[in-house]
């Protein structure tokens, strides 16, 4: 049975750098048939979308989000995981980790942009 | 790139049918047929409901529909229960840089 799990500190300081990580259970995190992303919530406030990794390591980015975003495979523990650098009170939301389906077309395999898989949350708070 | 306008609030009668709508623009929800819609329950992560405008996950119930008319994607809820309130929130591919868009939720009530 599939099960997605959140982990990592729920509280950061202002400036410094977010780390979580989802352990992914019941599916091989390489599998060709899904794609693997970080959703977030703002307390009260609708979902947004952080970023998408594919099992190729690919990975696509919020563009808001981009130049402090990193998120990575880690394959031999069965996880993904994302950093977000230089965070601030702004940053605060539940984070969800989430997997979705892929399809292939001639040129490769690309993200189908819905996730039918989350995991429970996370939340973090940046504060001092 | 915007987040898609959803109305803040909904509501029907028990096995009544409601509507919600979601406006995006030519290039997400009127250009794409990567249009989704989640069911999010207070402290529960979002569960997905709808993808590809129209079809339905295993074990979601025909009660609820998508459709999508020009820039507008729709999500009826037919037959209303309790338990069908909660908010709900479309979603759609952006058209560019494989960005995913969100609206900001509609809360519907269960009269």
């Amino acid at each position: 049975q599939l099960q997605l799990q959140e982990s990592g500190p729920g509280v950061v300081k202002p400036s410094e750098t977010l780390s979580l990580t989802c352990s992914v259970f019941g599916v091989s995190i390489g599998s060709t048939v899904y794609y693997w992303g970080w959703v977030r919530q703002p307390p009260g406030q609708g979902p947004q979308w952080i970023g998408s990794l594919l099992y190729s390591g690919k990975t696509y980015y919020n563009p808001s989000l981009k130049s402090r975003l990193t998120i990575s495979l880690e394959r031999s523990k069965n996880q993904f995981s994302l950093r977000l650098s230089s965070v601030t009170a702004a940053d605060t939301a539940v984070y969800f980790c989430a997997r979705g389906p892929t399809y292939y077309s001639g040129s490769g395999s690309y993200t189908k942009y819905f996730f039918d898989y989350w995991g429970q949350g996370r939340l973090v708070t940046v504060s001092s | 790139q915007s987040a898609l306008t959803q109305p803040p609030s909904a509501s029907g009668s028990p096995g009544r049918s409601v509507t919600i709508s979601c406006t995006g623009t030519s290039s997400d929800v009127g250009g794409s047929n990567f249009v989704s819609w989640y069911q999010q329950h207070p402290d529960k992560a979002p569960r997905l409901i709808i993808y590809e405008v129209t079809k339905r996950p295993s074990g979601v119930p025909d009660r609820f529909s998508g459709s999508k008319s020009g820039k507008t994607a729709s999500l009826t809820v037919s037959g209303l229960l309790a338990d069908d309130e909660a908010y709900y929130y479309c979603s759609s591919y952006a058209g560019n840089n494989h960005v995913v868009l969100f609206g900001g939720g509609t809360q519907l009530t269960v009269l």
